[in-house]
């Protein structure tokens, strides 16, 4: 069956960009039927959506990060990436990637990576 | 973006039924029936519980169920069982092809 996995850096110094890549396997990332999703959770508090993406390359962010957020991806290696700049200790989380289907939800999902700001 | 909001914690024994609700607005929960639940154990990943407000994916079990009414949304657990015990998360479609989760419900079972 489907399976995500995230890959990245678990340690970022403050200002510099974080980079997670996110790696599709057990069935077709360029299927025009879903788009693929990043998440986070920050340690001990709730989910946040941060930004999804289409085959295609078409994106969608979370306004509340503004410009910070990047997703892209590359369907020759069955991979998503997100980039986010500019990072401060409140981007500390767990970063989960994750399948999104047409109705906006979530399945499967990653097993998440926790990523650290911190000098 | 504001998340949509649930109540912090709730508990009951095994055997009985809870609701959690997750409240929105007209641009959110009140105007799409993109709304979905996932349950999260501890130190786990999230897992689909509901879609479109009212749907069960194959393999979860039949006790789970959910509703929506206005701006607000809602899962029900009936017969709670002690593997019920984690936390419950709502999410919605919003305007502008975004979407929000809820603020997160720690559900005990007793």
């Amino acid at each position: 069956q489907l399976q995500l996995q995230e890959s990245g850096p678990g340690l970022v110094k403050p200002s510099e960009t974080l980079s997670l890549t996110c790696t599709v396997s057990g069935g077709s990332i360029s299927s025009s039927s879903y788009h693929w999703g990043w998440i986070r959770q920050p340690p001990g508090k709730g989910l946040e959506w941060i930004g999804s993406i289409y085959y295609s390359g078409s994106t969608y962010n979370n306004p509340s990060l503004k410009s910070r957020v990047t997703i892209s991806i590359d369907t020759s290696k069955k991979q998503f990436s997100l980039k986010l700049s500019s990072v401060t200790a409140a981007d500390t989380a767990v970063y989960y990637c994750a399948r999104r289907f047409a109705d906006y939800s979530f399945d499967p999902w990653g097993q998440g990576t926790l990523v650290t700001v911190s000098s | 973006q504001s998340a949509l909001t649930q109540p912090a914690s709730v508990s009951a024994s095994p055997g009985q039924s809870i609701t959690i609700s997750c409240t929105g607005t007209s641009s959110d929960v009140g105007s799409y029936n993109f709304v979905s639940w996932y349950q999260q154990h501890p130190g786990k990943a999230p897992k689909l519980m509901i879609y479109e407000a009212t749907k069960r994916p194959s393999g979860v079990s039949n006790r789970f169920s959910g509703s929506k009414s206005g701006n607000t949304a809602s899962l029900t657990i009936s017969g709670l069982q002690a593997e019920d015990e984690a936390d419950y998360y709502c999410s919605s479609y919003t305007s502008g092809s975004t979407q929000v989760f809820g603020e997160g419900t720690k559900l005990t079972v007793l």
